[in-house]
C-alpha cells in the first residue's frame, strides 16, 4: 500500500516551453502533497506544500508564478514549470502525506 | 530554522563491515527523526523513524537512537550487504506544517563484495 506515482519519469523540453508533472497517490487519498527539487548529489529541497482544494504554500525563494501547483483531487497534484529554462533542469520529487510521507519515484527534467 | 547535517560521503565498505552514518540536527521543540533510503532509480523509502528522545528506530538490520542531549540520530548496521548500496537521508519533522520534512544532504553508500 501507500504507492505514489509520477508521470512522466523523464522529460526533455526546449527553453521557453512549459512542462506539467503529475503526482498520484494510487491506493490512498492524500489531503496534502509536497513537491521537492533534488540537485545532483545534493539533498531534497522542499518547494511547496500542496493542499487539496486550496492554494499551495511555497517555500521562501520559490517562484510561485513559475512553478504552478494544482491539487484538484485527493489523489492528484500537478506541478507545471512555466517558461522553462536550462537552470530549471533538475530532479523533481513529490510525496503524499498520510500518517507519514510516501514518495514518488521522481521526474527528471532537462531543459535544452 | 530547522536543519539536518549528515556526514559527508561517499562511504565505501566491504560486505559484512560495520556501518555508521552520522546525523545531527538543529530544531526548536521536539521533532520526529527519520532515515530514508533511495535505491538507484527508485523513490525515497522510509527506513526507520523515532518520535521522541531515547526512542530507537530499527528496520532491516539498521538502527538509530534519538539522542536529545547530543541532538543526534546516527544510523548503524552491524553487517552491510551489497544490496544496501544506496543514498541515505536523515530528516526531521517538527510535527506541524502537515508533516513537512527537512532533509540532510544525503550520504552515498557503496558496498563491495
Amino acid at each position: 500500500g501507500a504507492v505514489v506515482s509520477q508521470h512522466p519519469s523523464w522529460v526533455i523540453c526546449k527553453s521557453g516551453t512549459s512542462v506539467k508533472i503529475e503526482c498520484r497517490s494510487l491506493d490512498f487519498q492524500a489531503t496534502t502533497m509536497f513537491w521537492y527539487r533534488q540537485f545532483p548529489k545534493q539533498s531534497l529541497m522542499l518547494m511547496a506544500t500542496s493542499n487539496e482544494g486550496s492554494k499551495a504554500t511555497y517555500e521562501q525563494g520559490v517562484e510561485k508564478d513559475k512553478f504552478l501547483i494544482n491539487h484538484a483531487s485527493l489523489t492528484l497534484s500537478t506541478l507545471t514549470v512555466t517558461s522553462a529554462h536550462p537552470e530549471d533542469s533538475s530532479f523533481y520529487i513529490c510525496s503524499a502525506s498520510v500518517g507519514g510521507q510516501f514518495f514518488g519515484p521522481g521526474t527528471r527534467l532537462t531543459v535544452l | 530554522g530547522d536543519s539536518v547535517t549528515q556526514m559527508e560521503g561517499p562511504v565505501t565498505l566491504s560486505e559484512e563491515a560495520f556501518l555508521t552514518i552520522n546525523c545531527t540536527y538543529t530544531a526548536t521543540g521536539y521533532p520526529s527523526l527519520f532515515w530514508y533510503v533511495q535505491y538507484p532509480g527508485e523513490g525515497l523509502q522510509l527506513l526507520l523513524k523515532a518520535t521522541k528522545a531515547d526512542d530507537k528506530g530499527s528496520n532491516k538490520g539498521f538502527e538509530a537512537t534519538y539522542r536529545k542531549e547530543t541532538t543526534s540520530f546516527h544510523l548503524e548496521k552491524g553487517s552491510v550487504q551489497v544490496s544496501d548500496s544506496a543514498v541515505y537521508f536523515c530528516a526531521l519533522s517538527d510535527g506541524t506544517s502537515y508533516g513537512k520534512l527537512t532533509f540532510g544532504q544525503g550520504t552515498i553508500l557503496t558496498v563491495h563484495p
